[in-house]
């Protein structure tokens, strides 16, 4: 069985600083592995993902992740945060690529 | 290009009523995926059609979800007899292959009473 752990329910950088978002995943397969932002009444919008190949994945918005099999990681980073980054992010995982196995949600606050 | 779409956006019903939540999928994407997501938690997957084919239903919570997608294009999601705790949003992705890729669309909100 897969499963995702999103450490912290809540984040909150200042305008400008590092953003860290933690996952930690369970998988008995090699794991597809994605992250989502969810903004207020919307529907989930695909940030990056990691399938095969190169561990560290760059996506949209300046955000990356960097898939470490020896910790069973896939941490999400910005290195400067901007208020519209304010949202709701979900990590998932999948195996052989079909359904999504989502982690509970971290909702990252920014500050001015 | 349109994405994926949902209708409605809000649906409120009394409890015991029956209720049809709609999903468009972007033109030509093989596969849908139907996930609810309650209040303050994840995302959690009901069912997968690849084209008109249910290839798994096993998130269906009880007999009275029922999803279709008879043209392999459309596919709507039927709760019957609602109960309080069927209030989710419930959401809509769509796939040009068989794999995820993470086209979801905006989602009904679903308020039973």
């Amino acid at each position: 069985a897969q499963s995702v752990t999103q450490l912290g329910s809540h984040v909150s950088v200042s305008e400008g600083a590092l953003v860290l978002l933690r996952c930690n995943y369970s998988s008995s397969v090699p794991p597809y592995l994605f992250w989502y932002v969810q903004y207020p009444n919307q529907g989930l919008q695909l940030l990056l993902k990691y399938t095969t190949g190169a561990t560290l994945v760059k996506g949209i918005n300046g955000f990356e992740a960097e898939f470490k099999k020896s910790e069973t990681s896939f941490h999400l980073t910005k290195p400067s945060a901007h208020m519209s980054d304010a949202a709701e992010y979900f990590c998932a995982v999948s195996s052989y690529g079909n359904k999504l196995v989502f982690g509970a949600g971290t909702i990252l606050r920014v500050k001015s | 290009g349109a994405g994926v779409s949902q209708s409605p956006r809000y649906k409120v019903a009394k409890r015991g009523q029956d209720v049809a939540l709609r999903c468009d999928p972007i033109s030509g994407h093989v596969s849908l995926f139907w996930y609810q997501q309650a209040l303050g938690q994840g995302p959690e997957f009901l069912t997968y059609f690849q084209n008109e084919a249910q290839l798994d239903k096993s998130g269906l919570p009880s007999d009275r979800f029922f999803a279709e997608r008879p043209e392999g294009s459309v596919s709507t999601l039927k709760i019957q007899r609602t109960q309080q705790e069927d209030s989710a949003v419930y959401l809509c992705a769509s796939s040009p292959r068989d794999r995820v890729t993470g086209y979801f669309g905006p989602g009904t909100r679903l308020t039973v009473t």
